[in-house]
């Protein structure tokens, strides 16, 4: 089947503007994460959703910064009035939700967002 | 809190030779280890990972890592590099029992040379 997609893959925005980025999950996977690479630095997380609830935001940098999963498959990361720190990769990842085998995230290819 | 840490951000190995790539971690409760690939232009893909069962992994593309509570290792080493193996690396970390959020490391840049 297919993996998890991510739209747009480049996104150039002019400091100051909103962005919206796009992740399709697996088909049937329940959680659902954001994360965010700079360059040359492993992911951070953002955010967590377990189907339309977000369990998690611990990660997310500043008020700027807001993820949605309104009907618990596709999500939406928005980010408001976009500053140059916010130039990185932007990783989705889903899994099966929970049990002993919980934590395999299959990753989308990220959005690489430039804030100029 | 839990966190890996990567040793070496670079490193160069012959076509052939053996790949060790270093990871340690801390964590206060039995963690879940992972080692995920990311070629360029690329999401990260599961090499292998460690949920307390057997303490040597095995993973895809003749990967293996040994989990070492003793040293809090999770070193990812391969017998024979190809050329295909140059990519970054990355160790992660996770609580276990639920869906948790993944703790990368920084990352380690392989490349194989002729």
């Amino acid at each position: 089947g297919a993996g998890v997609s991510q739209s747009p893959r480049y996104k150039v925005a002019k400091r100051g503007q909103d962005v919206a980025l796009r992740c399709d999950p697996i088909s049937g996977h329940v959680s659902l994460f954001w994360y965010q690479q700079a360059l040359g630095q492993g992911p951070e997380f953002l955010t967590y959703f377990q189907n339309e609830a977000q369990l998690d935001k611990s990660g997310l940098p500043s008020d700027r910064f807001f993820a949605e999963r309104p009907e618990g498959s596709v999500s939406t990361l928005k980010i408001q009035r976009t500053q140059q720190e916010d130039s990185a990769v932007y990783l989705c990842a889903s899994s099966l939700e929970g049990g002993a085998l919980s934590g395999e995230q299959y990753f989308g290819p990220g959005t690489r967002l430039t804030v100029t | 809190a839990q966190s890996v840490t990567q040793l070496g951000s670079h490193v160069s190995v012959s076509e052939g030779a053996l790949v060790l790539l270093r990871c340690n971690y801390s964590s206060s409760v039995p963690p879940y280890l992972f080692w995920y690939v990311q070629y360029p232009n690329q999401g990260l893909q599961l090499l292998l990972k460690y949920t307390s069962a057997a303490t040597l992994v095995k993973g895809i593309n003749g990967f293996e890592a040994e989990f070492k509570k003793s040293e809090t290792s999770f070193h990812l080493t391969k017998p024979s590099a190809h050329m295909s193996d140059a990519a970054e690396y990355f160790c992660a970390v996770t609580r276990t029992g639920t869906a948790s959020k993944l703790t990368f490391g920084t990352g380690t840049r392989l490349q194989v040379t002729l």
